[in-house]
């Protein structure tokens, strides 16, 4: 299986200040298409995850510009710009190009 | 507006079933494959398994392989999970998840399933 690995795992941010987030897949994430599946999610306290990022640094509809991804092969980033009161949360990435599918640990990002 | 409405979650004692549903609105439902991803209290998240949009082509994490089985009805755009041989790690918020551009874009909120005799 490939293991991700994010890093930190909390995360204190003050208000208005950036913050980031790394992920290291143990195998290489581009598929045979070209394509390298990895996905950034939130997930809020009590809510259900949202999809932030697909394929490393693609925006979901929605989603703020101070989000964004980077990243290839086996190492990726999300950063947030500046950090406002509704990103406290846990955000976990995953890979969609190799079975099963894997999520990071999580990280929790809380405000300072 | 996409929508996804899970159901079917509630207390099973081990080695007992249950039988996930979720009813997906406000897109086409054939057109995606699906998914489930399960979270035990207080972890993170976990995949479970994953529909092709056709139905022709199923997967699972090993975890559940051999023990859980999903399916789909497009006539009545729902997706299912059937859910055998549970067990206490079995206990966790069930998601249903539309796939698009190589992962889980919409979920759902989420069904309880706690296994405990």
């Amino acid at each position: 299986d490939v293991v991700m690995t994010q890093s930190p795992l909390s995360l204190p941010v003050t208000l208005g200040q950036p913050a980031s987030i790394s992920c290291t897949s143990s195998q290489s994430l581009m598929y045979s298409d070209g394509n390298t599946y990895l996905n950034w999610f939130q997930q809020r306290p009590g809510q259900s995850p949202r999809r932030l990022i697909y394929k490393v640094s693609n925006r979901d509809s929605g989603v703020p510009d101070r989000f964004s991804g980077s990243g290839s092969g086996t190492d990726f980033t999300l950063k947030i710009s500046r950090v406002e009161a509704e990103d406290v949360g846990v955000y976990y990435c995953m890979q969609g190009t190799h079975w099963p599918r894997t999520f990071g640990q999580g990280t929790k990002l809380e405000i300072k | 507006e996409v929508q996804l409405l899970e159901s079917g979650g509630g207390l099973a004692q081990p080695g007992g079933s249950l039988r996930l549903s979720c009813i997906a609105s406000g897109f086409s439902f054939s057109d995606h494959d699906m998914k489930w991803v399960r979270q035990a209290p207080g972890k993170g998240l976990e995949w479970v398994s994953t529909l092709t949009r056709s139905g022709d082509k199923t997967y699972y994490a090993n975890s559940v392989k051999g023990r859980f089985t999903i399916s789909r009805d497009s006539s009545k755009n729902t997706l299912y999970l059937e859910m055998n041989g549970l067990r206490a790690d079995d206990t966790a918020v069930y998601f249903c998840a539309r796939r698009w551009a190589g992962g889980p874009d919409y979920w759902g909120q989420g069904t309880l399933v706690t296994v405990s005799s």
